[in-house]
């Protein structure tokens, strides 16, 4: 069974410094990997997503996420923390395409300090 | 529609009172899926339709949740004899390739 790992509840970094959010996972089949961010009292948005290629994924607002198959994670990271970026920040696993259902992990809220 | 639509946006019932929630999933998107978020936590699978095969109902907590789908539309998520521990924000989302779209939920308090 597919399962997601998110290291660390709750984040704080300063503005301007590294972001990094840890997410590990398991599964059977090679994955699907992806991050969402959820604002407050807003539905989940899509940040990025590794399906199959390159490693190395690109997302919106600034963020990207390595996937490591030898290390089973999918670490997200960002140079240079905003102020906008905290939010709430969830790491899902698929073990297929076309609308296999997603595996959540338990979410990291991350805080950034002016 | 342009996304998921979810109603009511808000929802405050009774204990013991049945309850129905409805997602308007994206044009086209053949997959349709459920999720509860109870408060501080992370997003727990509830059911997933997929096109005209059977839905999976997997992740229903109980025999007071259930779900219908009409085709590749609107669904329809009915708690019945609601509890305090159904408060939570219900999410929809719907998908054609990979990942999901996510509507802004339905935050629902048993009182």
């Amino acid at each position: 069974a597919q399962s997601v790992t998110q290291l660390g509840s709750h984040v704080s970094v300063s503005e301007g410094a590294l972001v990094l959010l840890r997410c590990n996972y398991s599964s059977s089949v090679p994955p699907y990997l992806f991050w969402y961010v959820q604002y407050p009292n807003q539905g989940l948005q899509l940040l990025l997503k590794y399906t199959t290629g390159a490693t190395l994924v690109k997302g919106i607002n600034g963020f990207e996420a390595e996937f490591k198959k030898s290390e089973t994670s999918f670490h997200l990271t960002k140079p240079s923390a905003h102020m906008s970026d905290a939010a709430e920040y969830f790491c899902a696993v698929s073990e297929g395409e076309y609308g296999n259902k997603l595996v959540f992990g338990a979410g990291t809220i991350l805080r950034v300090k002016s | 529609g342009a996304g998921v639509s979810q109603s009511p946006s808000n929802k405050v019932t009774e204990k013991g009172k049945d309850v129905e929630l409805r997602c308007d999933p994206i044009s086209g998107h053949t997959a349709l899926y459920w999720y509860r978020q109870r408060l501080g936590q992370g997003l727990e699978f509830l059911i997933y339709f997929q096109g005209n095969s059977a839905p999976d109902k997997s992740g229903l907590p109980s025999d007071r949740f259930s779900a219908e789908r009409t085709g590749e539309s609107v669904s329809t998520l009915t708690i019945q004899r609601t509890q305090q521990e159904d408060s939570a924000v219900y999410l929809c989302a719907s998908s054609l390739l990979y990942g999901y779209t996510f509507g802004s939920g339905t935050r629902l308090t048993v009182v």
